[in-house]
């Protein structure tokens, strides 16, 4: 059974630029969450995303935007950077059942600094 | 907002003996409460979890506390190992556990 896993690993973006983050979930899994963990911090809520829909957002701006794919695959996209989007972004994965979201999986982040 | 507070970053024990990690949250609608650890360039384990109806779950070494009327949940680790050395993070989510809010986490470090 494959594990969550994302990429890339480390990503430097300068502000104002666009970024992909990708995410592929466990086997099995239909829901996929992202998060944005600044240094520090615990993980905060971006939004989440249950059979190709939006299943749930946290405080982000619009700017931060999603997709889950037939294969629930997962992209995370962010246009305009900021610096202050500089954080690790975990993808985390789970199995639900009308929308009900159990234990979540996570992978290792991608590390994104923007300059 | 930080609903759920870890108002420890950092906790040290010895080996053997019991680790008490401690979590406040402020939102009397969290439904489902879970722990967390995390290893250095890996992300989050899910390690236990509570839901709100109950106020302990136990597994193996590790157990869960929580007390809704004083919105404050613990972990108990007996006996701490070195391997649990780790940065721990509480969280919190409503009913359908699709908005889940995390602490800050607490480093702990058990020494041989």
């Amino acid at each position: 059974e494959t594990g969550v896993t994302q990429s890339p690993t480390h990503l430097i973006k300068t502000r104002g630029q666009q970024v992909t983050l990708r995410c592929s979930s466990q086997s099995g899994h239909n829901t996929v969450s992202w998060y944005q963990q600044a240094l520090g911090q615990g993980p905060q809520f971006i939004f989440q995303y249950y059979r190709e829909e939006e299943n749930g957002r946290g405080n982000f701006p619009p700017r931060f935007s999603g997709l889950q794919f037939p294969n629930y695959s997962s992209e995370l996209n962010v246009n305009a950077l900021e610096l202050d989007d500089s954080a690790l972004y975990l993808c985390a994965s789970s199995l639900s059942a009308d929308r009900v979201v159990y234990e979540q999986y996570f992978g290792p982040g991608t590390r994104l600094t923007v300059t | 907002d930080q609903q759920v507070k870890q108002n420890s970053p950092s906790l040290s024990v010895q080996e053997g003996r019991i680790s008490i990690l401690n979590c406040d949250y402020t939102n009397s609608m969290f439904d489902y409460f879970l722990w967390y650890k995390k290893y250095p360039a890996e992300g989050p384990t899910f390690l236990i979890s509570i839901s709100s109806i109950k106020d302990k779950n136990e597994d193996g070494r590790f157990t869960v506390f929580l007390n809704k009327s004083a919105k404050h949940l613990s972990l108990h680790i007996v006996p701490s190992q070195p391997g649990d050395s780790a940065v721990y993070f509480c969280a919190a989510s409503g009913v359908n556990n699709n908005d889940m809010r995390f602490g800050a986490g607490t480093r702990l470090t058990v020494k041989p």
